[in-house]
């Protein structure tokens, strides 16, 4: 089945070791993104790739860098982990697609196609 | 940029009532409002999305409203079921952007 993986699922680390999280997706999809889940604030993105050749910051990528090393592959790293970048993160892939539909309307959808998690703890 | 809010943070019900989640969002530019679930322990997941020149979408127990005047939007689940327990999250994305902007989640208990 196609599929988001990330690996690893779990990783303890500790303040000040560099960390990289690694993403492979087999949808075929361009565009791969990183999100960060904390408990009562949601999902916030990091950063975002829509090609090999593309890299663009979201929300909160301050302490964050990314590499897309091939379509299917979106790895993020943290340089100097510390406590506060312990959190769940999340991969995804998309695929935008329009449809015209009968009458002349389109239809947008952004389908976001995440990978499990990996759980990461900075001591 | 796109700010958005979700309420309310936790909901509970009994099994067979309805829930209603709202969020607001701030960018008028915004034209894409999806839902996602996430049950315990598992990943987030597409269960109904709006584009900006529809009001409302149903599929079977779900549904989706949007008031593009006020920039609100609202997850209406029907008849729910203990299997709708979960954390549901509200999102927006601006046209020409393909960034979310995720609401802080719904943790939704449906209570047999």
């Amino acid at each position: 089945d196609a599929d988001v993986t990330q690996t690893p699922r779990n990783r303890i680390t500790k303040t000040g070791k560099r960390i990289m999280l690694e993403c492979s997706q087999t949808k075929g999809h361009d565009r791969m993104y990183w999100y960060r889940q904390d408990p009562g604030l949601g999902l916030r993105l990091i950063y975002y790739s829509f090609d090999v050749k593309d890299i663009n910051k979201g929300e909160i990528s301050d302490g964050y860098s990314v590499s897309r090393q091939a379509q299917a592959k979106f790895s993020l790293s943290l340089e100097s982990a510390i406590p506060n970048q312990t959190a769940l993160y999340f991969c995804a892939t998309s695929d935008p697609l329009v449809k015209v539909l009968a009458g002349g309307t389109t239809s947008f959808t952004d389908t976001q196609y995440f990978g499990p998690g990996t759980r990461l703890t900075v001591l | 940029g796109e700010n958005v809010e979700q309420h309310p943070s936790t909901l509970s019900v009994q099994e067979g009532d309805s829930a209603v989640i709202k969020c607001t969002y701030s960018d008028s530019a915004s034209n894409y409002f999806p839902w996602y679930k996430q049950e315990l322990g598992k990943r987030p997941q597409l269960i109904i999305d709006i584009r900006s020149n529809v009001g409302e979408k149903k599929d079977q127990r779900i549904a989706v409203t949007l008031n593009k005047t006020a920039k609100h939007f609202s997850l209406h689940i029907t008849e729910t079921q203990p299997e709708d327990s979960a954390v549901y999250f509200c999102a927006s994305m601006r046209a020409g952007s393909y960034q979310l902007t995720f609401g802080k989640g719904t943790k939704l208990s449906v209570i047999p």
